[in-house]
């Protein structure tokens, strides 16, 4: 079973600062990850991929990846209030058929106190 | 926003009884998911699809079934609901991203009670 750790949290940090969210995989296979934002009682929310190694920023939001360590992390910089939020790491796993699907972690539950 | 919809969003039911749930897209997106949500457990995929007709198992797909007789709609069945499927539950559907890389997109959930 292909796994995607989170750590559960609660993160909490005060605003302004960097929240720092991480996520080891298990498939080495996997080629293509990503950050969703989670408000309560929403919808997921998709707000980055990454698909090399290294760092890829989108404003305020930063998605590092490191293949070897088998590593993902996302750093909000600046962080808000409106930040406050579950973040979920997903990995890419190729299915025997050859199909592709998502595994998810279980999220980081991020606080950001005024 | 991925256009797509799912209906009900909010339904009571009791144990033994039928529910369908639907999932409705209108960008022609080939590829469209079913996951659950619930404490503790994260998203989980239930089934998914590849195309019209053509659907296979997620991880958690025991007393769940799918159905795509086009390319719009997938609808999730729950034969005869027990308590244990007491969830949020998450379409989605993917399109591939600038690497090809497929990255999928949600509706808005619907939750739903076994009693």
């Amino acid at each position: 079973q292909k796994e995607v750790e989170q750590n559960s949290g609660p993160l909490s940090v005060p605003e302004g600062a960097i929240a720092s969210l991480n996520c080891t995989y298990s498939d080495r296979g996997s080629q293509s990850f990503f950050w969703y934002r989670q408000y309560s009682g929403k919808s997921p929310e998709l707000i980055m991929s990454i698909y090399s190694n290294g760092d890829k920023e989108d404003g305020r939001f930063t998605a590092q990846l490191n293949k070897a360590s088998q590593y993902v992390s996302l750093l909000i910089r600046d962080s808000q209030p409106s930040d406050s939020a579950t973040y979920l790491c997903a990995v890419n796993v190729i299915t025997q058929g050859g199909s592709e699907k998502l595994v998810f972690g279980k999220g980081t539950k991020l606080t950001v106190n005024p | 926003d991925a256009g797509i919809t799912q209906s009900p969003r909010h339904k009571v039911t009791e144990t033994g009884t039928p529910v369908t749930l639907r999932c409705h897209q209108t960008e022609n997106h080939r590829y469209m998911y079913w996951y659950r949500q619930d404490p503790g457990h994260g998203l989980r995929l239930i089934h998914y699809s590849y195309g019209v007709k053509d659907t296979d198992k997620g991880e958690v797909s025991d007393g769940y079934s799918v159905s795509r007789s086009k390319t719009e709609d997938f609808l999730l069945t729950l034969e005869s609901a027990t308590s244990s499927q007491t969830s949020v539950y998450f379409c989605a559907i993917s399109d591939p991203g600038t690497s090809g890389a497929r990255q999928q997109f949600f509706g808005p959930g619907t939750r739903l009670t076994v009693l």
